[in-house]
């Protein structure tokens, strides 16, 4: 069955650093997310993605964070001077199509990104 | 009030049990209804994903929508160790777009 796969898995970053999260989705999506999960805190939206524009974000999604699809398979998510209080996992996720078209939405593995 | 609230466990229960999970909320226009499985370590995997009221079966797994009273529930017939796992419902408004909303997740222990 076709996954959604995210590297790195662990991502360790001296504060202050940037870093680039990796995903590529499913090869038919069209749409395109990251969520994050700060540890024993709930699965929170960052932003969404299509057509090669952020079509939603959520408030955290400050002006540190940018996504990218930089060529037809990945999807990235930077974050340009990391605090401690981004340390979390952090979730691509991909949908086939939109919210008007019920198609749900398929997580990956994550990257547990741990801000030094 | 939480938009979504959901009992942290854990749930302990014996291998073949029913496991019985819901989720309250808050927010009246959430329309679409999910149920997510998580191992440790691993992303949230679908499980099912049910639009407004009413029940939904897949093999061991019953879905219920209960929006008159802002309630839903999964249902694990004949449960199995590999069933240990945290389960998070998640919901998305149709005028919200894609966003999804989680709860924080119910803890499941299947034991032998």
């Amino acid at each position: 069955e076709p996954e959604v796969t995210q590297t790195p898995s662990h991502q360790v970053t001296q504060m202050g650093q940037e870093v680039i999260l990796r995903c590529v989705p499913i090869s038919n999506h069209l749409y395109f997310y990251w969520y994050r999960q700060i540890l024993g805190q709930k699965v929170e939206f960052l932003v969404s993605f299509y057509n090669n524009e952020i079509s939603e974000k959520s408030e955290i999604f400050d002006d540190q964070f940018s996504v990218e699809r930089p060529d037809g398979s990945n999807f990235t998510l930077k974050i340009r001077s990391t605090k401690l209080e981004d340390s979390a996992m952090y979730f691509c996720a991909s949908s086939e199509r939109g919210a008007s078209s019920n198609q749900p939405q398929h997580f990956g593995d994550g990257t547990r990104l741990s801000i030094l | 009030q939480k938009e979504v609230e959901q009992d942290p466990g854990p749930l302990s229960v014996p291998e073949g049990a029913i496991v019985s999970l819901n989720c309250t909320y808050s927010n009246s226009a959430f329309q679409y209804f999910m149920w997510y499985r998580q191992y440790s370590r691993k992303g949230p995997e679908l499980l099912m994903y049910t639009y407004s009221s009413g029940n939904k079966e897949d093999g061991r797994f019953t879905a219920q929508v209960d929006k008159s009273s802002k309630y839903i529930s999964l249902f694990i017939r004949d449960s199995q160790p590999s069933d240990s796992a945290t389960y998070l419902c998640a919901m998305r408004a149709r005028a919200a777009g894609n966003k999804l909303t989680f709860g924080g997740g119910t803890r499941v222990l299947v034991k032998p």
